[in-house]
């Protein structure tokens, strides 16, 4: 059975204090790895795929990376409008669906 | 529009009675999906079309649940005999194919639903 984690599952970080979301997984044959930051009484908003291990990508103050078990999204100098709720997910080459985490609760302080 | 709609937004049913949610997927998006949400927690999978065909139904948790996409757009997701546990966040995604590299997903606001 497909299973993602997370970790934290609660992160207050300063205005400008960098640190790093993880985001654990067991997947049968990995197609596609997702980051989605998700806001108060939204939906998720996409942000990252992730295809293969070694695979990097950048977009502002955010960078993900995949290994082979994990994800990690980087957050460089964040700011108060970073906080939300950032959900990992797994796609599998067996089925379309997506199996995600349980989100980190990200709050960024000024 | 240009992105997913749902409506209503919020859904107030008195259990036991049945609701219709309605998703409205991206122009021109093959695949669509449901979730449900339950407050702080990841939202998990119920059913998916590709077009008009329904090709996994695995995560509907009763057969209260019914979902359709008859012309291959737009989709409603029915719950019958609405029980307490059903409160939560429905949300609707879809996606160009399905398929990588055009796999990602893009998600509606969600409905919230409510029963008392």
């Amino acid at each position: 059975e497909d299973q993602v984690t997370q970790s934290p599952e609660a992160l207050r970080l300063q205005e400008g204090e960098s640190s790093s979301l993880n985001c654990s997984y067991t997947v049968s044959g990995l197609r596609g790895l997702f980051w989605y930051r998700q806001d108060p009484g939204k939906g998720p908003e996409f942000l990252f795929t992730l295809y293969s291990a070694g695979e990097e990508k950048e977009k502002e103050r955010l960078k993900a990376t995949l290994t082979k078990k994990e994800s990690f999204l980087h957050i460089t100098a964040p700011k108060p409008e970073d906080s939300a709720t950032y959900l990992c997910a797994v796609q599998s080459f067996y089925g379309q669906n997506f199996v995600f985490g349980p989100g980190t609760r990200l709050s960024v302080l000024p | 529009g240009a992105g997913v709609s749902q409506s209503p937004r919020y859904k107030v049913a008195k259990r036991g009675q049945d609701v219709a949610l309605r998703c409205d997927p991206i122009s021109g998006h093959v695949s669509l999906f449901w979730y449900q949400q339950a407050l702080g927690q990841g939202p998990e999978f119920l059913t998916y079309f590709q077009n008009e065909a329904q090709l996994d139904k695995s995560g509907l948790p009763s057969d209260r649940f019914f979902a359709e996409r008859p012309e291959g757009s737009v989709s409603t997701l029915k719950i019958q005999r609405t029980q307490q546990e059903d409160s939560a966040v429905y949300l609707c995604a879809s996606s160009q194919k399905g398929l990588a590299p055009y796999n990602e997903q893009f998600f509606g606001p969600g409905t919230r639903l409510t029963v008392l």
